[in-house]
């Protein structure tokens, strides 16, 4: 079975540093996308950034450039969010989420198929009060 | 960047009635390989998000038949054909040409 296990709950305050995590199982994790969405208090989803884990690309949405490290540790197939100094206003649940896509290959050319952000993990819940 | 929005914001059905969700992008979502790159996402309450459609039509393993996507270039619906009290959630459209994507605000849907 496909799954994303998330690091527990988080309570930090205003100024410190945090590290979450994101376990993946039951499929090749170096090759596939795995991002972070975040969702603030009785907010919307919201794209922090995505990494592959294959070459170790990373994109960031441009809210969150700067603000945020994603990083992967291929050889426990675990991707991670970063924060050097916390803010109240980084309280919010952090979900991970795998984006699928196929590849085959046909006469020397390799195509490429999209099935969705098809995995989610169960949500880390951070919270950042003094 | 593209920016997605959704209408209505708030949707009150009656069980057993339609449905339907509009998603607008500010840029055509049709890529060279003609596909359109727009998806739908169901968050339930107190759960994680989970994909309905992607590609604009195609259903994601396991959805019910009772729901439908159509649209292309910048225009796109989500239909349920009869909703069920289960359906009720914030419903996301997403676009997927770039990566990471960005999401509409969300609409809520809520039994009447």
């Amino acid at each position: 079975e496909v799954q994303l296990v998330q690091s527990g709950a988080e309570v930090k305050k205003p100024g410190e540093s945090l590290k979450i995590s994101c376990k993946a199982s039951g499929y090749s994790f170096s090759s596939y996308w795995i991002g972070w969405v975040r969702q603030m208090p009785g907010k919307g989803l919201e794209w922090m950034g995505i990494i592959y884990p294959g070459d170790f690309d990373t994109r960031y949405s441009p809210s969150f450039q700067g603000q945020v490290t994603i990083s992967a540790d291929k050889s426990i197939s675990t991707a991670y969010l970063q924060w050097s100094s916390l803010k109240a206003s980084d309280t919010a649940i952090y979900y991970c989420a795998r984006r699928r896509v196929e590849s085959s290959t046909s006469s020397g050319k390799v195509f490429y198929f999209y099935y969705g952000i098809d995995v989610w993990g169960h949500g880390t819940t951070v919270t950042v009060s003094s | 960047d593209i920016v997605m929005t959704q209408s209505p914001l708030s949707l009150p059905v009656t069980p057993g009635e339609p449905a339907s969700i509009s998603c607008r992008s500010s840029q055509s979502l049709l890529y060279s390989d003609g596909h359109n790159y727009l998806d739908w996402y169901l968050q339930k309450p107190g759960q994680s998000p989970q994909l309905l459609i992607y590609l604009a039509s195609s259903r994601a393993s396991g959805v019910p038949d009772r729901f439908s996507g159509s649209g292309s270039g910048t225009d796109f619906t989500l239909k349920i054909s009869r909703v069920e009290a289960e359906d009720v959630g914030v419903y996301y459209c997403m676009e997927a040409l770039q990566t990471p994507g960005t999401f509409g605000q969300g609409t809520k849907l809520e039994i009447k």
